[in-house]
């Protein structure tokens, strides 16, 4: 069992938007602005997309976005693309060790 | 750009020691952490541990007694030994750099199987 809660999968339409919750608790998610997600095709490592709760890497497309209220971080990805379908992967800063934490993955899938 | 090789890993017998490498391509090695992180199946994500330039490591207290991360400034690269390994321990292990509490870019991940 993960330490952060994800959705199983999601689903869109091309064009569409979708978000993507991620819970922890006030340990966490609720007590650090150290949030961040990660994109993963199969069979391929995974890949930064946004880092510091809203930050996005140099590279990644501004159709990601994040954001946290409370004990729950979310990713929206709008305009949704069929190289968008993956896993995405949520991580905080914990206070108590481990100090860093991740998420059970969401599969997003682009009908 | 920063590029992460790693190589090891491949199949093992239960009590047998894990380890892998990871070298650093076209970045600086000592303003950055560096990170092993694995994947399996049932567990998703875990982060091991890392160490910084100057040798200080920091490793998840469920491994802990189990696994050292090395480095060779030198070389420009890092290791990750677990000994004792079990089924438990199968997994997709991944070498990363870590900035503050995020972790980019990543190497391309090595697979280890834990099977008598």
């Amino acid at each position: 069992q993960s330490a952060l809660t994800q959705p199983a999968s999601v689903s869109g339409s091309p064009g569409q938007s979708i978000t993507i919750s991620c819970t922890g608790t006030t340990s966490d998610i609720g007590d650090s602005n150290f949030v961040s997600w990660y994109r993963q095709h199969p069979d391929k490592a995974p890949k930064l997309i946004i880092f510091d709760v809203y930050s996005r890497p140099s590279g990644i497309s501004n159709r990601f976005s994040g954001s946290k209220s409370g004990n729950t971080a979310s990713l929206a990805i709008s305009g949704l693309q069929t190289e968008d379908e993956a896993d995405y992967y949520c991580s905080s800063y914990s206070s108590s060790a481990p100090h860093v934490i991740f998420g059970g993955g969401t599969k997003l899938t682009v009908l | 750009q920063v590029q992460l090789q790693q190589w090891g890993g491949s199949l093992l017998k239960p009590s047998e020691t894990l380890s892998l490498t990871c070298v650093v391509y076209d970045g600086s090695f000592n303003d950055y952490s560096w990170s092993w992180i694995r994947q399996s199946p049932g567990k998703g994500l875990e982060w091991i541990g890392d160490i910084n330039h100057r040798g200080d490591t920091n490793y998840t207290p469920s491994l802990k007694s189990r696994v050292a991360i090395f480095l060779d400034t030198s070389m420009k690269r890092f290791s990750l030994r677990l000994s004792s390994v079990a089924a438990t321990d199968t997994a997709i292990y991944y070498c990363a750099r870590r900035q503050s509490h995020w972790f980019d870019p990543w190497g391309q991940g090595a697979l280890v199987t834990v099977s008598s």
